[in-house]
């Protein structure tokens, strides 16, 4: 079973829908990561979330450190937001500061 | 605007060879980290570096070594290339302790033939 697991793997949605992708860490973290990864492969990083939720734009994350779960949702969403959306969850407060990664989850917005 | 830089977008090495993958980033971060990424595993760590000429080695090391001998810099190294090391590599920054966030590079797509 790995340390971080996303759901859906795939999501497709009509333009205008609302989204949700759920992330689930079965480790103690520092911190949790929601990163986006378009076409080609840069990856730019959403939010860092420790406790609560963060609101940026049409995003918003939301993590429960008690049952270890996070949401990535995307309001009024649009084919611009296709791409795929990875879960990182950062472990204690070493100088390493290591990430591990969910698989990711790959978004298709349909117009 | 702060960056990671990769000193290519895609590149073509036969079976093999010696590769060199470049990594720059202008934040004056600590930590640097090279990752693979491929499907169905997500992104795995190679090697990582917390201050000039430290490494520590990653989930995935074998076949690969790196260096950093100035702090904005983090090269990773391919000794022999074999065409299992066909992959995306993102090398990625942060501050001590990870604080601030991570900055991912646009990632270098390495097919070995």
């Amino acid at each position: 079973k790995n340390e971080v697991e996303q759901s859906p793997q795939n999501l497709t949605a009509q333009e205008g829908e609302f989204i949700t992708i759920n992330c689930s860490y079965s480790v103690g973290i520092s911190a949790l990561h929601w990163l986006q990864q378009h076409p080609g492969g840069g990856i730019v990083s959403l939010f860092m979330l420790s406790s609560g939720k963060k609101k940026h734009g049409r995003l918003i994350a939301t993590i429960n450190i008690q049952e270890k779960h996070s949401s990535l949702h995307i309001t009024a969403s649009h084919p611009r937001d296709s791409a795929v959306y990875i879960c990182a969850v950062r472990s204690g407060e070493t100088s390493g500061s290591r990430l591990t990664f969910g698989e990711g989850t790959q978004l298709t917005v349909n117009p | 605007d702060v960056k990671v830089t990769q000193s290519s977008r895609y590149l073509v090495k036969r079976t093999g060879e010696k590769v060199f993958l470049e990594c720059v980033q202008d934040m004056d971060h600590e930590n640097m980290f090279w990752y693979r990424q491929d499907p169905g595993l997500g992104l795995r760590l190679i090697y990582f570096s917390y201050d000039v000429k430290m490494k520590e080695k990653g989930d995935i090391p074998e076949g690969y070594s790196v260096s950093r001998e100035k702090k904005e810099r983090f090269s990773l190294i391919l000794e022999s290339a074999s065409t299992n090391q066909t992959s995306m590599y993102l090398c990625a920054s942060s501050l001590w302790g990870g604080a601030g966030g991570y900055t991912f590079g646009s990632g270098t797509r390495l097919t070995v033939v």
